[in-house]
């Protein structure tokens, strides 16, 4: 069975830093891009990043450029989302998204609150 | 990128009636790089359709897409009491992945 298991979320003071994880299992990770995208509380989806199957390429949105760092470690079938100098509007639930020639499979998402 | 406008914002219906849902993009597709979800309160989204027709693994046939272009369209055949949710469409035609607003189906 594909899984995706999304973790590291929880309380964060504004400027503070997070490292979401999404480990995979039931199928090749190394194949599959993965993109993590957010919804804020009773909000909409939004996308924040990819990475292609080596990590080699990597791509935000605007919002978190500079900020936030996706990265991948195939060995452990698992990818990252290092989130910085976070603020208040990047509270949301993160999904990881796997991906190859459509997304086909979404975790249960981690909640991110930035609050003080 | 490509903004994709999903009408109506809710859709009030009554199980056993058919539902149609639009999502309109802002420039054409070089494919049908279109995907329909479906999401429940607390849950993620479930992909119900991808390449703008084609089913996904266990969806009922009675969720079908069309569309091609910048008109794409969500149709329900017969409300279940289950297919009451929020409904997005997603473009994975270019970089960055967008998505419309959701329309909401409720009774």
């Amino acid at each position: 069975e594909v899984q995706l298991v999304e973790s590291g979320g929880g309380l964060v003071q504004p400027g503070g830093s997070r490292r979401l994880s999404c480990a995979a299992s039931g199928f090749t990770f190394s194949s599959y891009w993965i993109h993590w995208v957010r919804q804020a509380p009773g909000k909409g989806l939004v996308w924040v990043s990819r990475i292609n199957t080596d990590g080699s390429s990597t791509k935000y949105a605007d919002s978190v450029k500079g900020r936030f760092t996706i990265s991948r470690d195939n060995a452990k079938s698992t990818a990252y989302l290092q989130m910085n100098s976070l603020r208040v509007e990047d509270t949301a639930v993160y999904y990881c998204v796997r991906d190859w020639e459509w997304p086909d499979h979404w975790g249960q998402g981690t909640l991110v609150t930035v609050s003080s | 990128e490509i903004v994709l406008t999903q009408s109506p914002g809710t859709l009030s219906l009554s199980p056993g009636e058919r539902a149609t849902l639009s999502c309109r993009a802002s420039q054409s597709f070089r494919s049908n790089y279109l995907i329909w979800y479906q999401q429940k309160p607390g849950q993620a989204p479930r992909l119900l359709i991808y390449g703008a027709s084609s089913r996904a693994t266990g969806i009922p046939d009675r969720f079908s897409g069309s569309g091609s272009g910048t008109d794409f369209t969500l149709t329900i055949s017969r409300l279940e009491p289950e297919d009451f949710a929020v409904y997005y469409c997603q473009q994975y035609d270019s970089s960055p992945w967008t998505f419309g607003q959701g329309t909401k189906v409720e009774i």
